[in-house]
Parts: C-alpha cells; sequence; structure tokens
C-alpha cells in the first residue's frame, strides 16, 4: 500500500539559513509527489510537484524538492528561509498503478517556524 | 477567475443534528474530492466524485456520511447525526479532468479554503 511519511512533527530555522522539511515514501511503482503548504485558517495550496525527469523540482515561493529514488525521500528545501515560510506543509503521493487515479495520500504534515 | 468556495468556512453543530458541507469548482472543474483533517493529523481522502457520480468513496466511512455532486450546483457533503469525533477541517479540491492527470501531463488538484466543523 502506499504510504508518505513526514518524520518531524515540527521545524526551527532561523531566518536566513537554510531548510529542509523531509519527506519518505511507499509506493508500489514510479511515484507522483507533491508539497502543498497550508497557511494559518486557509486552504492548501500547491508548491511543486515530481511527475518524472529532472530529480531537483522547482516550485513555488523559492522551495524546491529533490527526489531521491534509492532512499525513496522527497525533501522540501530553500537556502534562505523567510519568516513568512512559517505554516504547515504537507508531502503527499501518488501510486500511479494505483486502480482509482484520483486517490492521493497525505503526510501527516511538518510545521515549519522560523525565527527572526 | 474565482477559485475552490466552500460554504461556511466555520459550522457549530450539537451531537446528532446534521451538517452539510457545500463545494463549488472552480470555472471549468467537473471533478470535485473531499478530504478531511483532524486536529494534529494530516489530510485523509473523503470521497471523489463527478458531476451526478461517485467514481470513488473507500475513504467515506460506512454511516451517516453522504456526498453528491449534482448536475447543477454545489457539491455537498453531508453528515448526518454528528458525533464529536466528526469534529475536524473538510477540504474540498476540484481538477478539470479525472484524477487531475491529462493524457500529455498532469494537473494538480486546486484546494479551497476549509470549512472547520465543531460539533458540541
Amino acid at each position: 500500500a502506499q504510504s508518505v511519511a513526514q518524520p518531524e512533527d515540527q521545524v526551527n530555522v532561523a531566518e536566513g539559513n537554510p531548510l529542509t522539511v523531509k519527506c519518505t515514501y511507499s509506493v508500489s511503482g514510479n511515484p507522483y509527489l507533491f508539497w502543498y503548504v497550508q497557511y494559518p485558517n486557509r486552504g492548501l495550496q500547491f508548491l511543486l510537484k515530481y511527475i518524472t525527469g529532472d530529480n531537483l523540482v522547482k516550485g513555488s515561493y523559492g522551495f524546491e524538492a529533490e527526489f531521491n529514488k534509492s532512499q525513496t525521500s522527497f525533501h522540501l528545501k530553500k537556502p534562505s528561509a523567510l519568516v513568512s515560510d512559517s505554516a504547515l506543509y504537507f508531502c503527499a503521493v501518488r501510486d500511479p498503478s494505483y486502480s482509482s487515479a484520483s486517490k492521493i495520500i497525505f503526510g501527516s504534515g511538518t510545521r515549519l517556524s522560523i525565527r527572526p | 477567475n474565482a477559485g475552490v468556495m466552500q460554504n461556511p468556512r466555520h459550522l457549530v453543530r450539537r451531537r446528532g443534528q446534521e451538517a452539510r458541507l457545500r463545494c463549488s469548482p472552480m470555472k471549468g472543474h467537473s471533478h470535485v474530492y473531499w478530504y478531511r483533517q483532524l486536529p494534529e493529523e494530516g489530510l485523509k481522502f473523503m470521497v471523489y466524485l463527478q458531476k451526478e457520480n461517485i467514481i470513488d468513496e473507500s475513504g467515506m466511512p460506512k454511516e451517516r456520511f453522504s456526498a453528491e455532486f449534482p448536475k447543477e450546483g454545489p457539491s455537498i457533503l453531508r453528515i448526518q447525526q454528528v458525533v464529536r469525533g466528526d469534529s475536524a477541517a473538510y477540504f474540498c479540491a476540484s481538477s478539470p479532468r479525472r484524477g487531475g492527470f491529462t493524457s500529455g501531463g498532469f494537473n494538480e488538484q486546486f484546494f479551497g479554503p476549509g470549512t472547520r466543523l465543531t460539533v458540541l
């Protein structure tokens, strides 16, 4: 069964420092991977996706993620954090071999806190 | 182009009452998905609907929950006889095609702001 794990409930980073939010996945085939961000009292916003091709994916707001097949990881990164990046981040995975094309599995979320 | 709309944004119900959550997809989108986010947990898929059809309801609880997406009007997630455990944020997403994918690429799901249901 497909699954996704975000091992850290909270990540704290000083403004200007690089940040990493971790995500590992488990699927039976080649995964489709996503990152979403949720600001307080808001819905989810799409950040970036990996379907195929270059392992380094660039997304919105200066974020990027690296697909690592051997480690089954898709960590979210940003070279220099901003206070405004403070939010809840969700990693998600879809197994393209799954019979229902619709279902995407979300991780439990990681709360990113950037201190000034 | 307005995004996915959900209403109400906040809904308070007493145990045993009914809750109706509405979702209007983005213009041109005919596929709707409902997710539930329990406190301190991630999103969990509930149901996937196309106009007048339920495509995948494997994430829906067997009792008290139902969903529809009529030919005209918004999609409705209905919870009968609510219990305290139903308190959660319910998110709706829409996509223009089945599963949010096209044959030549990918269209991600667009999410609404959510409805926060509180059961007293």
